[in-house]
């Protein structure tokens, strides 16, 4: 079965530099959501999208912005990257909105490293 | 705002022994709960989704109970193999505000031979 597709897996940047990441979530799924999570902590949510509009909003920077587009798919832009934004970066989705019994499903992750 | 404490933080045990993990919650208006499986630098798979009506799930050797008006999930392993070994998180999602799952930090369990 399909499941939720990150890209890259990897990335490496410098401070200052952008960074974008991507998510591709299960078919037919409309909601997405962004946490990162760094060494040793729990997941932290960033932002949601649910029908290609934004619907709900946790501890996202200002630096950064997100948006899912008219395929579902979701990117993360991050901008003026800061060493404390070094963390792995998930993406999950499901289906009906926050408000649905759904499970949540996760991708496996980009792993953002800022020297 | 709901606060997510899971119990213990590490767990070291031999192969075999069943196993009680613990996670508790402030706001027992909570519309479900599920627990992960997280292994070192990968993603979180899905085990057990507890709907707030319901009071246990169960695949396999994992067994998840919900207590809503105590504000407690446990997740029970049967037979415990290393290759349980992983992190276990439990994500809340609350009815009241904000649906987003709140996260605890996590079980890290180690099964050994």
């Amino acid at each position: 079965a399909a499941g939720v597709i990150q890209s890259p897996r990897h990335l490496i940047k410098e401070k200052r530099e952008t960074a974008t990441l991507k998510c591709y979530p299960i078919p037919r799924h409309d909601t997405v959501y962004w946490y990162q999570q760094g060494p040793g902590q729990d997941p932290q949510f960033l932002i949601s999208f649910y029908e290609k509009m934004q619907s709900d909003k946790g501890s996202i920077p200002d630096r950064f912005s997100a948006q899912q587009f008219s395929d579902y798919h979701s990117e993360l832009n991050m901008s003026s990257l800061e060493l404390g934004d070094s963390a792995l970066y998930f993406c999950a989705s499901s289906l009906g909105g926050e408000r649905a019994n759904e499970k949540l499903f996760f991708g496996s992750g980009t792993q953002l490293s800022v020297l | 705002k709901q606060e997510v404490t899971q119990i213990p933080a590490a767990l070291s045990v031999p192969e075999g022994e069943n196993l009680v993990l613990n996670c508790s919650f402030t706001d027992s208006a909570i519309y479900n709960l599920q627990w992960f499986r997280q292994d070192p630098g990968k993603g979180l798979t899905s085990l057990l989704l507890i709907q707030s009506s319901q009071r246990e799930q169960t695949s396999g050797r994992l067994n998840a109970s919900l207590d809503k008006s105590s504000g407690r999930s446990t997740l029970y392993i049967a037979a415990s193999q290393p290759g349980d070994s992983a992190t276990y998180l439990c994500a809340v999602r609350s009815s009241g505000g904000s649906y987003i799952p709140t996260f605890g930090r996590g079980t890290s369990l180690i099964v050994h031979p």
